[in-house]
């Protein structure tokens, strides 16, 4: 069955720190993934997308297709960085999402 | 461009009253998607439509749940004789193409949040 799983509810770090958020995925193909994030009391937005291989707000994402995950990743956390974070897959139509990880960047 | 807008932002509704949640696609996007975030879980999928057309409804509970997406007009969320565990956030999001394959992805709304009382 299609799934993501984003095992961490919850990250605290402090500001500089690197940060890692951790998403697997299963899935029966070439998978097609995604970062969303959600800041407080304002819409999903589209973080960045593994095919188009870019760096956003200085966060990246590497497919790693032996591990089946495609963590996010910063070298040096920001205060604004503070969201909640989702990996969703593209099945066919619809996105797959995970439970989301709250990120906390302390100062 | 106004985005995806979606409204009412926040819904209150007695136990067995209905409840319609509207969405506005973004300008220019013909597909529409729902999902469900209910407390302490990710978005769920709910429905896909076209105008006029449910595309793919697999994430949609069998009873009290319909949607549509009329040639003219927003999207409607339809929950008829709500129950406490309707209770939940409802995104929309809507895109230029089939699975959101066009340069933006899924653009998503600020969803409307929905308490049974």
């Amino acid at each position: 069955a299609q799934r993501v799983t984003q095992p961490e509810k919850l990250l605290s770090v402090f500001k500089g720190a690197p940060v890692e958020l951790k998403c697997n995925y299963s899935y029966s193909g070439s998978p097609e993934l995604f970062w969303y994030v959600q800041y407080s009391r304002q819409r999903l937005q589209l973080l960045l997308r593994h095919i188009s291989r870019e760096s956003i707000k200085g966060f990246t994402a590497d497919l790693n297709k032996g591990e089946t995950s495609f963590h996010l990743k910063k070298p040096f956390a920001q205060e604004e960085d503070s969201a909640m974070y989702y990996c969703a897959l593209l099945n066919t139509d619809k996105l797959i999402f995970g439970t989301g990880t709250r990120l906390q960047v302390f100062p | 461009n106004a985005g995806v807008m979606q409204n009412p932002r926040h819904l209150v509704r007695r136990r067995g009253q209905e409840a319609r949640l509207r969405c506005s696609p973004m300008k220019g996007h013909s597909h529409v998607y729902w999902y469900r975030q209910l407390p302490e879980e990710g978005l769920k999928f709910m429905v896909y439509l076209q105008k006029e057309n449910i595309i793919d409804e697999s994430g949609m509970p069998k009873e009290r749940f319909s949607a549509e997406f009329p040639k003219e007009g927003p999207s409607i969320l339809r929950i008829q004789q709500v129950v406490r565990g309707d209770s939940a956030a409802y995104f929309c999001a809507s895109s230029p193409a089939l699975g959101g394959t066009g340069n933006y992805g899924y653009t998503f709304g600020s969803g409307t949040r929905l308490t049974v009382v």
